[in-house]
């Protein structure tokens, strides 16, 4: 079964840039979905298609996807981003959707 | 608005059944595929299952295939997921989740989310 890797944690100071990867084989094939999840609270989607922002999602969040890695990019990060992200694809082999582990951001 | 409420989480003992329900309102219903997506306390997303929008495609995690069965009345714009012989492992804030598409053979991605029913399995 497909697998999505992220890193468990990323720290990063106010008005920094955070980067978090989620990684898979040729995953760059694939289109993926990232979701923002403060605690207590539901999942949020952030980027869906590798790069699109929802409305009322800030342009402070990025996204792309190329080769192994895709990426969720916070820029000018702010106290309120601190959360857990999650990419997710669909593996169309299996019509499963698969989630990575998260990344818990942690803004310093 | 669109929203989702789910509903029927409970605790249940090892081999037993429960059967969730998530009401819909806010968008047609049978345009959208539902998923269920599950988060064991302290843990991350576990995506369960999809139900296509007419009800006629589902899909399911393996942990769960032959246990769990999803469905849907879309005249009652309402989500089901029956869970049956229950494990311990099944201990979690269970959500549904709207598809951005009828299709769940596509690259759909989930929103909004309703809150989440928990589910506790424990003797």
């Amino acid at each position: 079964s497909y697998v999505l890797t992220q890193p468990p944690s990323v720290s990063v100071a106010p008005g920094k840039t955070a980067k978090i990867p989620c990684g898979g084989y040729s995953i760059g094939s694939k289109t993926v979905h990232w979701y923002q999840q403060k605690p207590g609270q539901a999942p949020v989607v952030v980027i869906y298609f590798d790069t699109d922002r929802p409305s009322g999602i800030p342009e402070r969040f990025s996204g792309s996807n190329s080769g192994n890695t895709a990426t969720l990019t916070i820029s000018r990060v702010e106290v309120g981003d601190e959360a857990d992200y999650y990419c997710q694809v669909w593996d169309s082999y299996t019509d499963r959707r698969v989630f990575g582990g998260g990344t818990k951001v942690t803004v310093l | 608005e669109v929203q989702l409420l789910e509903s029927g989480g409970d605790l249940v003992q090892p081999g037993g059944s429960l059967r969730l329900s998530c009401a819909a309102s806010g968008f047609t219903f049978s345009s959208s595929a539902m998923s269920w997506v599950r988060q064991a306390p302290g843990k991350g997303l576990e995506w369960v299952s999809v139900i296509s929008g007419m009800g006629d495609n589902t899909y399911y995690t393996d942990s769960v295939k032959g246990r769990f069965a999803v469905s849907r009345d879309n005249s009652k714009s309402t989500l089901y997921l029956q869970m049956n012989n229950l494990r311990t492992e099944d201990t979690a804030l269970y959500y549904c989740a709207k598809e951005s598409d009828w299709n769940p053979r596509k690259n759909n991605w989930f929103g909004p989310w309703g809150q989440g029913t928990l589910v506790t399995v424990s003797s």
